[in-house]
Order: C-alpha cells, then sequence, then structure tokens
C-alpha cells in the first residue's frame, strides 16, 4: 500500500509571496493533519481534516490556511510569507481522529 | 505553554546497553500516548503506543511505560543498536479533540 506522499519536497520562496503545498494520503485514509517542525520546536500541529472538514486547529495566524478535496488528498496555503514560516511542513494520515497517524516525508520551505 | 515535554534534547548511549527516553505531558485529559522515531529527511514513523489504561506496552526491544499519578511515560529500547539513531518523539492525545500534541523529540545517539 503506497505512503502519504508530499508535493513538493523542497521549495524555495521570498518574503511576501504565497506558497501551496500538497499532500495524498494512504489509500482510504480520511483524516489529514498538517504540522510544522522546525528546530528545537518540535511538531506543531497546523490543522486536520477529516472528510473535507476541518476539525481542529492549532495555534497559527490565519496566513496559515487548508482544505481536503472529496478524495481525502489535501493542501495547505501560507500567504504572506516570513523568513519564519521557514521550516520541514508534514503531512500526516489515518483512518479516522485520532488513530495512529503515518506520515509523509514532509516538504522543506525555505524562506529567502 | 507545552503539554507535552521532553527535557533532553539528545541522549547518546553505547550499542548493546538500554536507551531510556522520558517524556512528561500537563494535561489529564491525554489517554492515548505515542512514540514516534524520524530519520533526517523523512517523515517521522510510528513506534509504540499505549493506551492510559495500561501502564506497560511491549513491542519487540521497545517498551513503553506509563505512569499517569506523575504524567510521566518513558520508552524504553533494549538492546539499542546503532541503527536506533533518531530523533525520537513523544505524543499525546485525548478529550474531544483528538488530535496529537508532540513534544520537541530527543535525538539518540547509539554509539558503536
Amino acid at each position: 500500500k503506497a505512503g502519504v506522499t508530499q508535493t513538493p519536497r523542497y521549495l524555495i520562496k521570498t518574503r511576501g509571496q504565497q506558497v501551496t503545498l500538497s499532500c495524498s494520503p494512504i489509500s482510504g485514509h480520511r483524516s489529514v493533519s498538517w504540522y510544522q517542525q522546525t528546530p528545537g520546536q518540535g511538531l506543531q500541529f497546523l490543522f486536520e481534516y477529516f472528510s473535507e472538514t476541518q476539525r481542529n486547529k492549532g495555534n497559527f495566524p490565519g496566513r496559515f490556511s487548508g482544505r481536503q478535496f472529496s478524495n481525502s488528498r489535501s493542501e495547505m496555503n501560507v500567504s504572506t510569507l516570513e523568513l519564519g514560516d521557514s521550516a520541514l511542513y508534514l503531512c500526516a494520515s489515518s483512518f479516522g481522529q485520532g488513530d495512529e497517524q503515518f506520515f509523509g516525508p514532509g516538504t522543506r520551505l525555505t524562506v529567502l | 505553554d507545552q503539554q507535552v515535554k521532553q527535557n533532553s534534547p539528545s541522549l547518546s548511549v553505547q550499542e548493546g546497553r538500554i536507551s531510556i527516553l522520558n517524556c512528561d505531558y500537563t494535561n489529564s485529559m491525554f489517554d492515548y500516548f505515542l512514540w514516534y522515531k524520524k530519520y533526517p529527511a523523512e517523515g517521522p514513523t510510528f513506534l509504540i503506543s499505549i493506551s492510559s489504561i495500561k501502564d506497560k506496552n511491549e513491542d519487540g526491544r521497545f517498551t513503553v511505560f506509563l505512569n499517569k499519578s506523575a504524567k510521566h511515560l518513558s520508552l524504553h529500547i533494549v538492546p539499542s543498536q546503532p541503527g536506533d539513531s533518531a530523533v525520537y518523539f513523544c505524543a499525546a492525545s485525548g478529550g474531544s479533540a483528538r488530535q496529537l500534541t508532540f513534544g520537541s523529540g530527543t535525538q539518540l545517539t547509539v554509539l558503536p
């Protein structure tokens, strides 16, 4: 069974630009969560989608948004990029909410 | 306010010896705990979990212990192998939200 895939793997943007990251969950999984990982901060929860609805949201500004499509694929968008947004963005899928999560390899975003 | 804390950013252990990674939590609503392992340039992979109705769960070389009164869990790896060198994250979920809350991670280095 194919794992969680994320595209692109690497991205370089400049301040003020916006970016869209994509995540394809494991087939049959309906829950997709997004995390930001920065050195020393662990994995910070961004949001969770289940059946196209945002179920939970972390403590991030409104510049961070996401959505989930009917095939469970998910995208997250960051607008007006700041230097501090440079991080590894991880997507994880699970069959249901609260179940074991399977992570993708992440998208490394660098903001210059 | 970090609800899940891993106070040791790094740990070095000799091959063949026991590795003990610790994690503390503050939210009494947490009832499910997980450990993930992360290699560089990869997403975290699930290692082992424990629910609050148990105080120990074992899977091969990996054992997780939960002390609910102390709000503390630990991961024991016996015997440690060089391939275990990675960042280990503990995570917890519970209450109505069910999303995972992660600690900041501990870099384990197993020396040959």
